[in-house]
Order: structure tokens, then C-alpha cells, then sequence
């Protein structure tokens, strides 16, 4: 069975430093990978896809993504956060027909 | 242009009650998702629809759930008898095809009381 962990349940980190949030899956095939952001009250935004080719995907809002087989990983990155990206983060791996298996989401906090 | 809409945004029901939630996906989209949210978690998938057909709902957690996409456009989940545990953010997402990615709609929030 697929699924995904997100080891972090909440990450404070200043305005202007650089962010990683951690994401590691288990999917038996080659996985089809994203990163969702859900902002209080709103449904979720897609941020960036990992399909196939190049392990460094670009996605919206500056955040980027490195995909390792080697580590299951599909760890999310900013290099300067602003204080409007707080929100929780979600990571997520699937896309057939049952469905996208995500994480338990990670909460981001900007410390000013 | 226009997203994934959902209706009621928000819904109270006593427990007992039956409710019905609707989804309209973006225009033109084959696939159509419903998700449930329950507070502090990730959504956890509940149902699949192709076009009208039901093709996956292996992740309904009980029979009183039901989902129905009659026309291949708007979809319906039903929650007959809702009991306090059906509490949740009900997301539905659409895709132009399946293997790829889902566009979400801002969710209808459920509270049984």
C-alpha cells in the first residue's frame, strides 16, 4: 500500500531564511509525486509535480522540490520565505484512479 | 477562469440527519475525486468517478456514504444518517485525466452535533 510521511508536524522558521520541508513515500511504481498548500478555509493549491525526467521540479510562489529514489524522498524547498507562506503543506503521491495517498501535513509558522 | 465549486461551504446537520453535498468540477474535466478531511489531517480518499461511471469508491467508510456523477459534470456525496464521526472537510478535486494532477475545490465543511 502507498503511503507518506511528512516527519514534521509544525516548522517555525524567520522571514527571509530558507525553508525544507521533509516528505518520504513508499509506492510501489514509479511514483507521480506533489505538494499541495492549504491556507485556512481554502481547498488546496498545487504547488509542484514530479512526473518523470528531471529530479529538481520548479513550481509555483519560488518553492522547489528534489525528487531521490534512492532516499524515497520528495523534500520541498524556498530559499526566502515571506510571511504569507505560512500554511500547511501538504505532500502528496498517487494519481490513478484510487486516488492521492497524502501526508499528515506540515504547519508553517513565519516568525517576523 | 472557473475552478472546482462546492456547495455548501459550510453545513450543520443534527446527528441523524441526511445531507447531500455537491461538487461542480472545472468545465470539460473526465475525472472527479471526493476527498474527507478530518481536522488536523491529510484528506483521505473516498471515491473516483470517470466521466459517469463510479469506477472506485473503496475509500467510502461506510454505506451510508454514497456518491453519484449522473451527467459526467456535477457530482453529489450523500451521507444518510450522519453520525458526529462523519465530521469533516469534504474536498472534491477534478483532473483532465486520471494520472494527472487534481484541482481542488475550497471543500464543504460537515459538523454533526
Amino acid at each position: 500500500a502507498q503511503s507518506v510521511t511528512q516527519p514534521d508536524i509544525h516548522i517555525t522558521v524567520s522571514e527571509g531564511a530558507s525553508l525544507e520541508l521533509r516528505c518520504n513515500y513508499s509506492y510501489g511504481a514509479t511514483p507521480y509525486l506533489f505538494w499541495y498548500v492549504q491556507s485556512p478555509g481554502q481547498g488546496l493549491q498545487l504547488l509542484l509535480k514530479y512526473f518523470s525526467g528531471d529530479t529538481l521540479v520548479q513550481g509555483i510562489k519560488g518553492f522547489e522540490a528534489e525528487f531521490k529514489r534512492s532516499q524515497s524522498s520528495f523534500n520541498l524547498r524556498k530559499p526566502s520565505v515571506h510571511w504569507s507562506d505560512a500554511a500547511e503543506y501538504f505532500c502528496a503521491v498517487g494519481g490513478g484512479a484510487d486516488g492521492l495517498t497524502f501526508g499528515k501535513g506540515t504547519h508553517l509558522i513565519i516568525q517576523p | 477562469g472557473a475552478g472546482v465549486s462546492q456547495s455548501p461551504r459550510y453545513k450543520v446537520a443534527k446527528r441523524g440527519q441526511d445531507v447531500a453535498l455537491r461538487c461542480d468540477p472545472i468545465s470539460g474535466h473526465v475525472s472527479l475525486f471526493w476527498y474527507q478531511q478530518a481536522l488536523g489531517q491529510g484528506p483521505e480518499f473516498l471515491t473516483y468517478f470517470q466521466n459517469e461511471a463510479q469506477l472506485d469508491k473503496s475509500g467510502l467508510p461506510s454505506d451510508r456514504f454514497f456518491a453519484e456523477r449522473p451527467e459526467g459534470s456535477v457530482s453529489t456525496l450523500k451521507i444518510q444518517r450522519t453520525q458526529q464521526e462523519d465530521s469533516a472537510v469534504y474536498l472534491c478535486a477534478s483532473s483532465p485525466r486520471t494520472a494527472l494532477e487534481q484541482y481542488f475545490g475550497p471543500g464543504t465543511r460537515l459538523t454533526v452535533t
